[in-house]
C-alpha cells in the first residue's frame, strides 16, 4: 500500500499571506507527482504534473518543488487571495502502477479577507 | 470544449437498492478512472480503463461494485445492494492516452451518493 501524506490537514491564513504545504510520498520507484486544486462544488483541476527530481513549476502565484530522493513536494502560494481557498491534493504515481494515482487526503486552505 | 460530465449529480437511495452512476469523458480521451471520496478520507482509486485493454479493477472494494465502458466513451459504475458505507462522492476522470501519467486528469463534477 502506497502512503501519501499531506500536511497540514487544514490551514487558515489572512489575505496577502504567503503559505506552503507538504506532500510526502515513497522515495522508491517514483514516476510522477500531480497537484490538483479542488474548490467546493467544483471538479478538481490540475495544477502541476512533476516528474524530475529538482523540478520547480510555477503558475501565477502558485509554485511547486519536487524532491524525489527524499520523497516530498512543496506547494507554495504567494500573496494568498480568498479565491485560493480550496483543498489542495497531491497524487503519486509509482513505476509499474498502471498509471494509477494514489492521492493524499489533501490540505484544506481557507484564506480570510 | 465540453468537459467530463457525470450524472446524476446527487443520488439518495435506500440500503439494499442498486444504483448506476454515469460518466461521459472528454471526447478522444482513451483513459478513464473512477474514484470515490468518503467523508474525511482522501480520493480512493476504484477502477481504470485504457482503450481496449482489460480494465484495472484492483480498487473496487467488493464484488457489489462493477463498471463498464463502451469503447472509448461513456462509462457506468454500478453498485449493487448498496450499504451505508458506500455513501461518498464518486468522481470520474479522463485523460488523453498519449504520454500516460504525464498527462493531467480531467475530473467530472462528481455524483454525491447517500445511502440511507
Amino acid at each position: 500500500i502506497l502512503n501519501v501524506e499531506q500536511s497540514p490537514q487544514s490551514l487558515h491564513v489572512q489575505e496577502g499571506d504567503s503559505t506552503n504545504f507538504t506532500c510526502s510520498f515513497p522515495s522508491s520507484n517514483f514516476y510522477a507527482l500531480h497537484w490538483y486544486r479542488w474548490e467546493t462544488a467544483k471538479s478538481p483541476e490540475a495544477l502541476f504534473v512533476m516528474t524530475l527530481n529538482g523540478d520547480e513549476k510555477k503558475k501565477g502565484r502558485i509554485s511547486a518543488t519536487l524532491n524525489t530522493k527524499e520523497g516530498y513536494s512543496y506547494l507554495y502560494i504567494k500573496g494568498s487571495q480568498p479565491e485560493d481557498s480550496a483543498t489542495y491534493l497531491c497524487a503519486f504515481i509509482s513505476g509499474g502502477s498502471n498509471y494509477k494515482l494514489t492521492f493524499g487526503k489533501g490540505t484544506l486552505l481557507t484564506v480570510n479577507p | 470544449g465540453a468537459g467530463v460530465s457525470q450524472s446524476p449529480s446527487n443520488k439518495v437511495t435506500e440500503k439494499g437498492k442498486d444504483v448506476e452512476l454515469r460518466c461521459d469523458p472528454i471526447s478522444g480521451h482513451t483513459a478513464l478512472y473512477w474514484y470515490r471520496q468518503r467523508l474525511g478520507q482522501g480520493l480512493e482509486f476504484l477502477i481504470y480503463f485504457q482503450g481496449n485493454s482489460a480494465p484495472d479493477k484492483s480498487g473496487l472494494p467488493s464484488d457489489r461494485f462493477s463498471a463498464e465502458r463502451t469503447g472509448e466513451s461513456v462509462s457506468t459504475l454500478t453498485i449493487q445492494r448498496t450499504q451505508q458505507e458506500d455513501s461518498a462522492v464518486y468522481l470520474c476522470a479522463s485523460r488523453p492516452g498519449l504520454a500516460g501519467p504525464l498527462n493531467e486528469q480531467f475530473f467530472g463534477p462528481g455524483t454525491r451518493l447517500t445511502v440511507l
